[in-house]
């Protein structure tokens, strides 16, 4: 079992472009959750998808975009970027919505913007 | 939005050292409390997912406690290892409406040096 995986690894965009990022869930996984995580604080929940649907969204604008594919996989995308949406990006996957259940990480995609 | 306090914010102690810190979260509309560990350059680890209050988790030299009445909830690491070094995060989670999606407070950077 691969686990949670993210790509790419390092990513370096300038103001005004656009990025996509990718991820795998763990297998048996069907939910996906993306969450920024800025230098000195802890990761900011953006987005979840479940069943192809974004199901729940954090305190992003609308630049921040995603998509669940049928086998469960995910890409975050992010229009318009920011000096401040430099982060890191982590992909979590878990099984169904229930809060109980474990989510799993990646291991995340540095993204720098310049 | 949950607000989620985390101290001491960084934490050097030496080999053989007991060690805990604290995690706090509004007690109101507490469903569940994920603890994870993540190393540099590593996926964050789950550890524990605390649901009831009076709960008690552990895993070898870590263990973890819940109050959901007064919010808040202690890790415990036994006899500290270097490879505890790792900075441990702690995810409150609202009600049933709020889905699964996981507020981390901005973690505590324990060191533990040889």
């Amino acid at each position: 079992d691969a686990g949670v995986t993210q790509s790419p690894t390092h990513l370096i965009k300038t103001r005004g472009q656009q990025v996509t990022l990718r991820c795998s869930p763990k297998s048996g996984h069907d939910t996906v959750s993306w969450y920024q995580q800025a230098l000195g604080q802890g990761p900011q929940f953006i987005f979840q998808y479940y069943e192809e649907e974004e199901r729940q969204r954090g305190n992003f604008p609308d630049r921040f975009s995603g998509h669940q594919f049928p086998n469960y996989s995910s890409e975050l995308n992010v229009n318009a970027l920011l000096l401040g949406d430099s982060a890191l990006y982590l992909c979590a996957s878990s099984r169904g919505g229930n809060s109980y259940n474990e989510q799993f990480f990646g291991p995340g995609t540095r993204l720098t913007v310049l | 939005i949950l607000n989620v306090e985390q101290s001491p914010q960084s934490l050097h102690v030496q080999e053989g050292d007991s060690t805990n810190f604290t995690c706090s979260f509004p007690s109101s509309n507490f469903y569940a409390l994920h603890w994870y560990r993540w190393e540099t350059a590593k996926s964050p680890e789950a550890l524990f997912v605390m649901t009831l209050n009076g709960d008690e988790k552990k895993k070898g030299r870590i263990s973890a406690t819940l109050n959901t009445k007064e919010g808040y909830s202690y890790l415990y690491i036994k006899g500290s290892q270097p490879e505890d070094s790792a900075t441990y995060l702690c995810a409150p989670k609202g009600g049933e409406t709020s889905g699964s999606r996981l507020t981390f407070g901005e973690g505590t950077q324990l060191t533990v040096n040889p």
